[in-house]
């Protein structure tokens, strides 16, 4: 299974857009790319996932690269409500949870 | 339509008793996967199930953890003999199965908060 690599934290201003990347260079040709996100110690929420094109929905949208080694998760307009830790999965036989990245949105 | 459920949201126990945590998935959901999160870290996998089924226990302790999904009823994840290093947030998610195993969407649950004192 792909393993991927986030930053460990990220600020961003409020109204503004938040870019969260993500490594995955070892995903292989069957893995999607998900993202969640995790509020506080709720349960994770789910986002949005692809495998490679790029996706938008209501929540946020997902640019895969070319290459899939990397994609970007953008949060159009990121409000307060927005901070929490997000956390992108290459999945394969397994959805694995690494650190995240912890986003803050600032006023 | 109700998310996945969980409970109880909080369980305390005392060394050596025995933890048993619900979870019901989503309607029309028949894959369940639970998870555990130490304070400070990510979600570890620890075992995927099917009705009446374990299809995956890679991430499950060899040693006094069990988990069953009946046919009839939530799933049950079972922890014998605590003990304080269990104390952790144990979440259940559920899938409904179309794309088959652990690539389906996953809808998590709020979690228990299981304390060992």
């Amino acid at each position: 299974d792909a393993k991927t690599t986030q930053p460990p934290s990220m600020d961003c201003a409020e109204g503004r857009a938040a870019n969260l990347p993500c490594n995955h260079s070892t995903i292989s040709g069957n893995e999607y790319v998900y993202w969640y996100r995790q509020i506080h110690s709720q349960g994770p929420q789910y986002i949005i996932h692809g495998l490679k094109n790029n996706e938008t929905n209501e929540m946020a949208s997902l640019i895969i690269t070319e290459d899939r080694k990397s994609s970007t998760l953008i949060l159009p307009h990121a409000t307060l409500r927005d901070t929490a830790v997000y956390y992108c999965i290459a999945t394969g036989n397994q959805f694995y949870f690494g650190t995240g990245t912890s986003l803050t949105v600032i006023p | 339509n109700a998310g996945v459920m969980q409970n109880p949201r909080h369980l305390v126990r005392r060394r050596g008793q025995e933890a048993r945590l619900r979870c019901s998935p989503m309607k029309g959901h028949s894959h369940v996967y639970w998870y555990r999160q130490l304070p400070e870290e990510g979600l570890k996998f620890m075992v995927y199930l099917q009705k009446e089924n374990i299809i995956d226990e890679s991430g499950m302790p060899k040693e006094r953890f069990s988990a069953e999904f009946p046919k009839e009823g939530p799933s049950i994840l079972r922890i014998q003999q605590v003990v304080r290093g269990d104390s952790a947030a144990y979440f259940c998610a559920s899938s409904i199965g179309s794309a088959g195993g652990l690539t389906d969407t996953q809808y998590f649950g709020p979690g228990t908060r299981l304390t060992v004192l």
